[in-house]
């Protein structure tokens, strides 16, 4: 099992373009998570989602979109990105709801200049 | 919301010696306690959990001890070796909330 895969790895910006971050997993996962971690900051929720076709807001869901079209897929996007958005991005997924272990991918350092 | 507060920020100790790390939060309705360890240039994870139905949880050199009361939890860990240098988040789930994570501790072990 390959667990939690995130793609790509590394990725520069420029303000006010867009991208796409991909997420997958293999487990079998419901639930799935994309937070952001800043120096300083630890880890902050943007957005979830509870199943397949659902999404919900975290705690810092402004300036981003998610989708959730497949069970095992997660999509993180920014449509016009701002330097503010420069951090590592890690997504997650659980089995069971946010009371259970959470498995995280290596992540994606993003930067936006 | 949720709150969680986690002390200290940077954590030196040596070799063979005990490192304790405290967190505490502000949801009284929080039932679940996780501690996850994050080494450089990885994802978190999970090292050990709690929930509000036991006051304390053990593996074998880790320990993670709860107090409803007070609102705090902190991890205990003896006998330090030079792998457990990482940083280590603490994090509580609130009622209806998903997870709220700690802003994490640098543990660093002098050999």
């Amino acid at each position: 099992n390959a667990g939690v895969t995130q793609t790509p790895k590394f990725r520069v910006l420029k303000t006010g373009q867009s991208m796409t971050l991909l997420c997958a997993q293999d487990m079998n996962h419901e639930y799935m998570y994309w937070y952001r971690q800043d120096p300083g900051m630890g880890l902050r929720l943007i957005h979830y989602s509870v199943g397949e076709g659902t999404t919900a807001k975290g705690e810092v869901p402004d300036g981003y979109n998610v989708s959730r079209l497949k069970k095992q897929n997660f999509l993180l996007g920014l449509e016009s990105a701002a330097p503010s958005q420069t951090s590592v991005y890690f997504c997650a997924s659980s089995y069971g709801g946010t009371a259970y272990e959470q498995y995280f991918g290596p992540g994606t350092r993003l930067t936006v200049t | 919301g949720e709150n969680v507060e986690q002390h200290p920020s940077t954590l030196s100790v040596q070799e063979g010696d005990s490192a304790v790390i405290k967190c505490t939060y502000s949801d009284s309705a929080s039932n679940y306690f996780p501690w996850y360890k994050q080494e450089l240039g990885k994802g978190p994870q999970l090292i050990i959990d709690i929930r509000s139905n036991v006051g304390e949880k053990k593996d074998q050199r880790i320990a993670v001890t709860l107090n409803k009361t007070a609102k705090h939890f902190s991890l205990h860990i003896t006998e330090t070796q030079p792998e457990d240098s990482a940083v280590y988040f603490c994090a509580a789930k609130g009622g209806n909330t998903p997870l709220v994570f700690g802003k994490g501790t640098r543990l660093s072990v002098i050999a």
